[in-house]
């Protein structure tokens, strides 16, 4: 099946910091690849999402770029806020649409930023 | 207002005491998903339904069960719940068989004394 895997947390910036979160994905196939974010006493929302190699992702100032070539899909944004203050995760569906969009997850990044 | 809805917030029981948690949804949606997510890890998919149709993850301990009623409810079961079954359980849904995106509810965190 496919794994998901984030860099370590947490990531600790000060407001207006450009920030990079990594992912990595290993799949047979061409999986979807998803953000989600978790702001504090919430549940998961989707951030972004793209379904095919060369897409890109955004949403709320965050950006993803689906590399095939490195299988990745790092996140960015190019000047935090204190309100991206959450925890992201990285996620692939099983590549090929698997009935049910059965989604793998990463193991989730804290992200605090400071006044 | 809140779409997919999970009740309690907090929950705690025994260890060995039967527990349910809870999950409501006002989208209409075929999919419903439980998730267990522990302290600084992946949430784990334990079993969903799409419709009635009821798909168990192979390494789902049997402990674990659901229920889903109606289109709008579905019910996880820990019949003996043991000190690792502590943790957040996120109820999730989807509208199709689809890539869409998932719906979450805020979770229930499970405590076991």
């Amino acid at each position: 099946g496919n794994s998901v895997t984030q860099m370590e947390g947490p990531v600790t910036l000060s407001e207006e910091a450009f920030l990079t979160i990594n992912c990595t994905y290993t799949a047979t196939g061409y999986p979807s690849l998803f953000w989600y974010v978790q702001y504090p006493g919430e549940g998961l929302q989707l951030l972004l999402k793209a379904t095919k190699a060369d897409d890109k992702g955004s949403n709320k100032g965050f950006e993803a770029t689906y590399r095939k070539e490195t299988t990745s899909f790092h996140l960015e944004k190019g000047s935090v806020q204190v309100s991206d203050s959450a925890v992201y995760f990285c996620a692939a569906t099983n590549a090929g649409g698997t009935s049910y969009g059965k989604l793998t997850f990463g193991q989730g990044t804290i992200l605090t930023v400071h006044p | 207002d809140a779409m997919v809805i999970q009740n309690p917030r907090y929950q705690v029981t025994q260890f060995g005491k039967p527990v349910t948690l809870s999950c409501s949804q006002t989208l209409n949606h075929n999919v419903m998903y439980w998730y267990q997510q522990k302290s600084s890890q992946a949430p784990k998919l334990l079993f969903h339904y799409y419709d009635k149709d009821f798909n168990n993850e192979a390494d789902t301990p049997d402990n674990f069960q659901s229920r889903r009623p109606n289109t709008s409810f579905c019910f996880l079961d820990i019949r003996s719940p043991g000190l690792g079954d502590a943790a957040m359980y996120l109820c999730a849904t989807k509208a199709g068989q689809g890539n869409e995106k998932l719906f979450f509810g805020s979770g229930t965190q499970l405590s076991v004394l």
